[in-house]
């Protein structure tokens, strides 16, 4: 499966700035995600990062907090903005590898723990 | 009706037991159903996909699928300790490719 690799691993913020968050996949990709997971919770869709055009947003979740970009098959990014301790986090960027020839499976990043104070 | 649901444990077996673990879905069109590993402080690592009825056998793991009841399960024989984690059952839904994660389940594989 492909390799994805994410940075930072784990930040510390200050309340009211913005983090951006780097995903990166050692091969092309079609869709790639955005997850969250806060502490002792389940996995939460934040949006599909689409490969020239807008991100697809659930609901609950806005691009004016969580812009993303995807120039490219390999690469996106997700950005935290205006932080407040509420978005103290993991977060999670995953790939569906359609090399594999099966449909929906998912793979996942390490993840970016984010501790907002 | 939460769209995935898993009873969130802890479930604890002895080393060696069949540890057995459940996920029940509210869309009935789904056609692709995951489970997925996730040990403390890692993310998510994919473990068994399954597609059709009846039962797919990996190793010491076997899924279960049955579509009439939208009931999957995960089987995990002769559980060891390095087993213990918490399992996430995940299907599509909305149609499109995005997954909806179960909360998930805690294993105990006690020496």
């Amino acid at each position: 499966s492909a390799v994805i690799s994410q940075k930072p691993s784990r930040d510390i913020c200050q309340r009211g700035t913005s983090l951006t968050i780097q995903c990166q996949v050692d091969s092309q990709v079609t869709m790639m995600f955005w997850y969250r997971q806060q502490p002792g919770q389940s996995l939460t869709l934040i949006a599909t990062a689409n490969q020239g055009s807008e991100a697809t947003y659930e609901s609950g979740f806005v691009i004016d907090k969580f812009p993303i970009s995807r120039p490219n098959l390999t690469f996106s990014t997700l950005t935290v903005s205006n932080m407040s301790p509420e978005d103290s986090s993991i977060y999670l960027c995953s790939v569906e590898d359609s090399d594999r020839g099966a449909s929906n499976e998912q793979f996942f990043g390490p993840g970016t723990r984010l501790t907002v104070l | 009706q939460k769209e995935v649901e898993q009873n969130s444990g802890p479930l604890s077996v002895p080393e060696g037991a069949i540890a057995s673990l459940n996920c029940t879905y509210s869309d009935r069109g789904s056609q692709s159903f995951f489970w997925y590993r996730q040990y403390s402080g890692k993310s998510p690592e994919l473990i068994m996909s399954i597609y059709s009825n009846g039962d797919k056998e990996d190793g010491r793991f076997t899924a279960q699928l049955n579509k009439a009841s939208q009931y999957v399960s995960l089987l995990i024989r002769d559980s060891q300790p390095s087993d213990s984690a918490t399992y996430l059952c995940a299907v599509p839904t909305g149609g499109g490719n995005k997954l909806t994660f179960g909360t998930g389940t805690q294993l105990k594989v006690e020496l």
